[in-house]
């Protein structure tokens, strides 16, 4: 069964510190992939997908990923984190053909000063 | 030059009632869905509409009804609502592969 999973509830950081948010996926395709970020009370705002090529893709806010298929996993990262970053994160995979998401359980991130 | 708007953005309501959310996208997307987002911020796809085509219930309680006036629009109409409906209700819309989200609904019945 396609699945997404995040196996860090809760991570703290302290701002300037880098960040990593750990992603692993489950499906039998090559996987589209995605990070949404939730700040509180917002919607879901995308940072940055992966369909195919390059492995390391670049998105909004200083954020990249990397897909690794040996691994499935997409991970997030950035270099240095800065207090507006504290929010929910949420990795995706596409169900193609069905055309929906399948997200994972999400990240909460602080960020201590 | 919102690109997913919903409204309301909040609805307190008592168990029993029927409500309706609405979404409109002007993004020029054929493809609208809802999903919820439940106490413990956990997702899950709701339905999706094609050109104002059902295309996928995620056996979804039939108190759930979405209505898709055309392809801008996608309502949800509850009805007879129970507590356990209580959750953020997202909407998003896409052409292709990419899905945009609106700001959610914020629902408590009580």
């Amino acid at each position: 069964a396609q699945s997404v999973t995040q196996p860090d509830i809760h991570i703290t950081v302290s701002e300037g510190a880098s960040l990593e948010l750990r992603c692993n996926y489950s499906y039998g395709a090559t996987p589209y992939l995605f990070w949404y970020v939730q700040s509180p009370g917002q919607g879901l705002q995308l940072l940055l997908k992966y369909f195919s090529g390059d492995t390391l893709v670049q998105g909004i806010k200083g954020f990249e990923a990397e897909f690794k298929r040996s691994q499935s996993s997409f991970n997030l990262r950035k270099p240095s984190v800065h207090w507006s970053d504290a929010a929910e994160y949420f990795c995706a995979v596409l169900i193609q053909g069905a055309q929906k998401l399948v997200f994972g359980q999400g990240t909460r991130l602080t960020i201590n000063p | 030059d919102t690109a997913v708007s919903q409204t309301p953005k909040y609805l307190v309501t008592q168990m029993g009632n029927d409500k309706s959310i609405k979404c409109e996208q002007n993004l020029g997307h054929d493809t609208m869905y809802w999903y919820k987002q439940d106490s413990k911020k956990f997702l899950k796809i709701m339905f999706s509409y094609n050109n104002k085509e059902l295309i996928i219930n995620e056996t979804v309680p039939n108190r759930f009804s979405p209505k898709s006036p055309d392809k801008a629009h996608l309502n949800l109409h509850i009805n007879s609502l129970e507590l356990g409906d209580s959750a953020v209700y997202f909407c998003a819309s896409s052409l292709k592969e990419t899905q945009y989200f609106g700001p959610g609904t914020r629902l408590l019945v009580l």
